[in-house]
């Protein structure tokens, strides 16, 4: 069974950083792009950004509303996917979810985490 | 600009069908998109790939009351045989070098 399980969600405050992990299991998890996007309290869904398999560069793509505070990279050895993000601000709190994504096409979502909670705090 | 386009809400009643529709963006009218279902206070699930052609390959486990289609700039998911638990919050995705959601559209079965 395809299994996503998130981790590293919490509070913290205005201006900190924060590590999410996705740990990946019941596919071969280096074959696939990895994608996070997440959900504002009340709101719809939002990409974050994916990361390319090691095939297809291991490259990396931004939602314009992250780019330069958020990084996303894997480590395939142990299944894991990350997002970094630094300076966060208020309007960051949300679930974050990690999600498969194509092989081919990284774009294309296929399975999700069941997500994890941030909260910052001014 | 890739956009997708999606009624804020619909509803039908126990038992009938509904015809949900993201419509894509001028100029991107041939893309594939994929179809996500929320239950509340849960996290998305993948229901199905759906090209322009109106192909569609579903996710593990979804019914076969699922079922997609396409039209021009249009994309549908049919539920038929609607049952309590698909009311339920839909988004539309699709994809180039970004990746894009549809607002979503919130489904009350009556």
């Amino acid at each position: 069974e395809v299994q996503l399980v998130e981790s590293g969600g919490g509070l913290v405050q205005s201006g900190r950083s924060l590590r999410l992990s996705c740990t990946a299991s019941g596919f071969t998890f280096g074959d696939y792009a990895m994608s996070w996007v997440r959900q504002a309290p009340g709101k719809g869904l939002e990409w974050l950004g994916f990361i390319r398999s090691k095939a297809y560069g291991g490259t990396t793509e931004y939602a314009a509303s992250v780019k330069g505070r958020f990084t996303i990279s894997r480590d395939d050895s142990k299944s894991i996917a990350y997002l970094q993000m630094n300076s966060l601000k208020t309007e960051d709190t949300a679930v974050y979810y990690c999600t498969r994504a194509g092989i081919a096409v990284p774009g294309a979502t296929d399975c999700w985490g069941q997500g994890t909670l941030v909260t910052v705090s001014s | 600009q890739l956009v997708l386009t999606q009624s804020p809400s619909a509803s039908a009643s126990l038992g009938a069908s509904v015809k949900l529709t993201c419509t894509l963006s001028s100029g991107h009218t041939n893309y594939a998109i994929a179809w996500h279902q929320q239950q509340p206070e849960k996290g998305p699930r993948y229901l199905m790939n759906l090209n322009s052609d109106g192909s569609h390959s579903k996710g593990d486990g979804i019914p076969d009351r699922f079922s997609g289609s396409s039209s021009g700039a249009e994309r549908y998911l049919t539920i038929s045989s609607l049952q309590s638990e698909d009311e339920a919050d839909y988004y539309c995705q699709t994809w180039d070098t970004d990746v894009v959601f549809g607002g979503g559209t919130k489904l009350t079965v009556l």
